[in-house]
């Protein structure tokens, strides 16, 4: 079956902009992730979302970082005022059930390639 | 707070051979436990993962991998390396009881195999 997808798979903005990043889940899938991943900072959780629940916005680095998850499958990840720093892969990721542990394994997409000049 | 420790940024392995990537874990509970291999320009892909139960766990692609809880480590292992094999891998850990709701990563070990 279909994977998780994202788009665009590349972005290039400049410094300033504003950013959005889409993800697809599986269809079923619960729980939806978003994680970061540059070359300093290694794979960095950002935030979950499972069903209609308040989501976990623990891992968000700044408030300039926002997300969103349409009737509990779409997400967006939004970028306000991007810096230089911002620049990474980011990934997102879902699973059947986020609940209770999390054990259930996560399955990724193929990122989205953020260059801010 | 939960962390991962990968101590080797490369391991090289000669084809045929054995290979160990090493992951040593820290969890304030009881940990869940997951190998995630990378290919080049392609995402995440799910090895396996330790949950309960039987010590020793089989994954994909002939991978399997140990958790030790006295030693806190979930080294993963294979009996005979393929240069397909050659790929980023990454161990990550979630707290059963506690903290973010994602997973922690390591910082990925290269694992090179060479014909």
């Amino acid at each position: 079956g279909a994977g998780v997808s994202q788009s665009p798979s590349n972005k290039v903005t400049e410094k300033g902009k504003d950013v959005e990043l889409r993800c697809d889940p599986i269809s079923g899938h619960t729980a939806l992730y978003w994680y970061r991943q540059s070359l300093g900072q290694g794979l960095e959780f950002l935030i979950y979302f499972q069903g209609n629940s308040a989501p976990d916005k623990s891992g968000l680095p700044s408030d300039r970082f926002s997300a969103e998850r349409t009737g509990g499958s779409v997400s967006t990840l939004t970028i306000q005022r991007t810096q230089q720093e911002d620049s990474a892969v980011y990934l997102c990721a879902s699973s059947r059930d986020g609940g209770a542990g999390g054990y259930n394994e996560q399955f990724f997409g193929p990122g989205t390639r953020l260059t801010v000049l | 707070a939960q962390s991962v420790a990968q101590p080797e940024d490369q391991v090289n392995v000669a084809e045929g051979n054995p290979l160990t990537v090493k992951c040593t874990y820290s969890v304030s509970g009881n940990p869940y436990l997951f190998w995630y291999v990378q290919y080049p320009n392609r995402g995440l892909q799910f090895l396996l993962k330790y949950i309960t139960g039987d010590n020793l766990v089989k994954g994909s692609y002939g991978f399997e991998a140990e958790f030790n809880k006295s030693q806190t480590s979930f080294h993963l292992k294979k009996p005979s390396a393929l240069v397909s094999d050659s790929a980023l891998y990454f161990c990550a850990v979630r707290d059963i009881w506690g903290g973010a709701d994602g997973l922690t990563f390591g910082k990925g070990t290269h694992l090179i195999i060479q014909p």
